[in-house]
């Protein structure tokens, strides 16, 4: 089956860039979406087809794909972006649908 | 907008047949264009995709949770419903119904979740 790796955890200052990757092989070949779960709440979807934004959701989200890794960027870090971020590919090759391990964003 | 709200008991017994129902407001089931999943986490865990299934019925299931999984959908009620068999210990998760675009296979909007814990 398909599998999507993300670091444990992210810590950023205020104000600052967070990057979070997600690795798959030849992930830059399928469509990554990314979700942000705070603490008791459903995910969010804040990113989706790589790099496209839901309205609602601030510019400084954005994304990119390419070879066998997928990155969310946050930029000008907020102390509301402290979350749990997980990226998300449908694998067609088994119709199933597939989230990574899930990266935590700490701001210092 | 459409909105997504699980309902369904919140202890089951080992065993036992888990069952849920996501009720889906702001939009018909029916209009096609859209599966229906049902995504759990386990506490403190990653997210997994348990299923899906068409307005028409069609379903495709995790194999991983296949042999214990049926998902239901009643259009007349704008509700479609997870059954989970043989409940263990291991089911106890926060369990998401969501709505899955077929042309592009991400997740929007998701229901609150509704926490099950399997104990006797």
């Amino acid at each position: 089956s398909y599998v999507l790796t993300q670091p444990p955890s992210v810590s950023v200052a205020p104000g600052q860039t967070a990057r979070i990757t997600c690795g798959g092989n030849n992930i830059g070949s399928k469509s990554v979406h990314w979700y942000q779960q705070k603490p008791g709440q459903a995910p969010v979807l804040v990113v989706y087809d790589d790099s496209d934004r839901p309205s609602g959701i601030p510019e400084r989200f954005s994304g990119s794909n390419s070879g066998n890794t997928a990155t969310l960027t946050i930029s000008r870090v907020e102390a509301g972006d402290e979350a749990d971020y997980y990226c998300q590919v449908w694998d067609s090759s088994s119709d199933l649908l597939v989230f990574g391990t899930g990266t935590k964003v700490t701001v210092l | 907008q459409v909105q997504l709200q699980e309902s369904g008991p919140g202890l089951v017994k080992p065993s036992q047949t888990l069952s849920l129902t996501c009720t889906v407001s702001g939009g018909s089931i029916s209009s096609g264009g859209y599966y229906w999943s049902w995504i759990r986490q386990h506490p403190g865990k990653g997210l997994e995709w348990i299923g899906y299934i068409y307005y028409s019925g069609s379903t495709y299931y995790n194999p991983s949770l296949k042999s214990r999984v049926t998902i239901s959908v009643d259009t007349s009620k704008n509700q479609f419903s997870l059954k989970l068999s043989s409940v263990t210990a291991a089911d106890t998760a926060v369990y998401y119904c969501a709505r899955d675009i077929v042309a592009t296979r991400w997740f929007d909007p998701w229901g609150q979740g509704t926490l099950v814990t399997v104990s006797s």
